[in-house]
């Protein structure tokens, strides 16, 4: 298993509150993401990291922030949570399998939002 | 923009039978990745198998294998002698190089002993 964790692993928070998630790796591996886990959409990214201080956004990443001062981690802020963002997020890593891409992922973090 | 379609919701099987999962994705580039997650009641993301868009040949993992159709669009899954362990929602993923992953909606997978 690739070395991923997030913490905290379940939070429940009130509205308007600033909440931030952590994901760290034991794999060195350049490329991050944050995903988010809703009932009938799959998963969608919410921000990526290509390396430390470098992101960028994805499609959901309204009332997102992040912030990677170091390889190993990857930390995924909510600056002032809302009942929408109510979910379960996850974190992955990208890299390379011999010569073949992958991401794998963290255990995720079950969010809610009161 | 890409898109990956899983059209069947939920679907069962009995206990050592075969079942295929259905993909389909819309791409404009050439060269990229599609994988198979699954993801059992504990929420961890399992990758199944991972098949490159510059390769022929179908990939194949133990029981897990897929049927990869580049021009169709077409990324199905097939589970042979279906376990009990194998009952998880299962997930199809489209990527190009180290981009985001485009998930379906998602499969749900009953075993029926």
């Amino acid at each position: 298993d690739a070395g991923i964790t997030q913490s905290p692993r379940h939070k429940v928070t009130e509205t308007g509150t600033p909440v931030t998630l952590r994901c760290h790796q034991t794999e060195n591996h350049r490329y991050m993401y944050w995903y988010r886990q809703d009932p009938g959409h799959g998963l969608r990214l919410i921000h990526y990291s290509y390396g430390v201080k470098d992101t960028d956004k994805g499609e959901v990443s309204d009332g997102y922030s992040v912030s990677r001062s170091k390889t190993e981690d990857f930390l995924l802020t909510l600056e002032s949570a809302t009942s929408s963002q109510t979910s379960v997020y996850f974190c992955a890593i990208g890299g390379t399998s011999g010569p073949r891409w992958t991401q794998y992922f963290g255990p995720g973090t079950r969010l809610l939002v009161l | 923009a890409q898109t990956v379609t899983q059209s069947q919701p939920e679907m069962s099987v009995q206990e050592a039978e075969t079942v295929t999962l259905s993909c389909t994705y819309d791409t404009s580039e050439s060269d990229y990745y599609l994988f198979w997650y699954k993801q059992p009641p504990s929420r961890q993301m399992i990758l199944v198998i991972r098949q490159e868009a510059y390769k022929q040949q179908n990939a194949t993992e133990n029981r897990f294998s897929v049927n990869f159709q580049k021009a169709a669009k077409s990324f199905s899954l097939k589970i042979s002698d279906s376990q009990l362990g194998d009952a998880a929602m299962y997930f199809c993923a489209y990527g190009v190089g180290a981009q985001k992953l485009v998930f379906g909606q998602g499969t749900r997978l009953t075993i029926n002993p």
